[in-house]
């Protein structure tokens, strides 16, 4: 099956600055990438999503990259804020966003 | 976006007995929903596929007979825990794609903590 590894587990950056989190996955199949932010006792949202066809997608403050060669995947966040403060899990599908395979997350603090 | 429940958020039994979790889409229909178990601090853990009026899919190394799966509605999916133990204290939280929807997105209901003494 799908191996999805995640670095760093934990992150901390002065607010205002950037911060990167990259995953790499095994099945070359794969074909969707979701990053999912889960804040303490709550459920994971989706933030941003790529597909296979596609090498970058930004949104706002956040984008993803996606190096299918290389099999990894990053997302970046510019200009922390304090509520970007969560943990963040990467996945990786090869039937769209059906069977996520989920990273082992990282915790991001943004220090005021 | 799309709203899922789980029912109950928490619950405490006794090893040995069974408990079952329900997981609704309470605004979209979802032919498929998913149920993942997450230990503390540490990420998700797919369990299994439930597909509306057809047998789950279950990840390798879960037990079928261990962990039942009913989804017998579009909008309801059972997860039972069977003679539940101790090491089976977990978060559950299932999800749910939304079948008829423009994005193809996995919903996450927002979890059960399941505790075995």
């Amino acid at each position: 099956g799908e191996n999805v590894e995640q670095h760093p587990s934990t992150l901390s950056v002065q607010e205002g600055d950037s911060a990167v989190i990259k995953c790499t996955y095994s099945d070359s199949a794969s074909n969707y990438f979701p990053w999912y932010k889960q804040e303490l006792g709550k459920r994971p949202q989706l933030i941003i999503d790529i597909r296979s066809n596609v090498g970058e997608k930004k949104d706002q403050r956040i984008a993803v990259t996606l190096n299918k060669t290389a099999k990894h995947f990053s997302l970046h966040i510019t200009e922390t804020q304090p509520e970007d403060s969560a943990v963040y899990f990467c996945a990786a599908s090869k039937s769209g966003a059906n069977n996520l395979f989920f990273g082992t997350g990282t915790r991001l603090t943004v220090i005021p | 976006g799309a709203v899922v429940s789980q029912h109950p958020s928490r619950v405490i039994c006794k090893s040995g007995t069974s408990v079952k979790i329900e997981c609704r889409s309470l605004d979209f229909q979802a032919t498929t929903m998913f149920w993942y178990r997450q230990f503390p601090k540490q990420s998700l853990m797919l369990m299994a596929t439930s597909n509306e009026g057809s047998k789950a899919t279950y990840e390798q190394g879960v037990e079928k007979d261990k962990f039942l799966i009913n989804h017998a509605s579009l909008t309801l999916s059972t997860l039972t825990v069977t003679s539940a133990h101790p090491e089976d204290s977990s978060f559950y939280i299932c999800s749910a794609r939304d079948s008829g929807g423009a994005r193809n997105e996995q919903f996450f209901g927002p979890g059960t903590r399941l505790t075995v003494l």
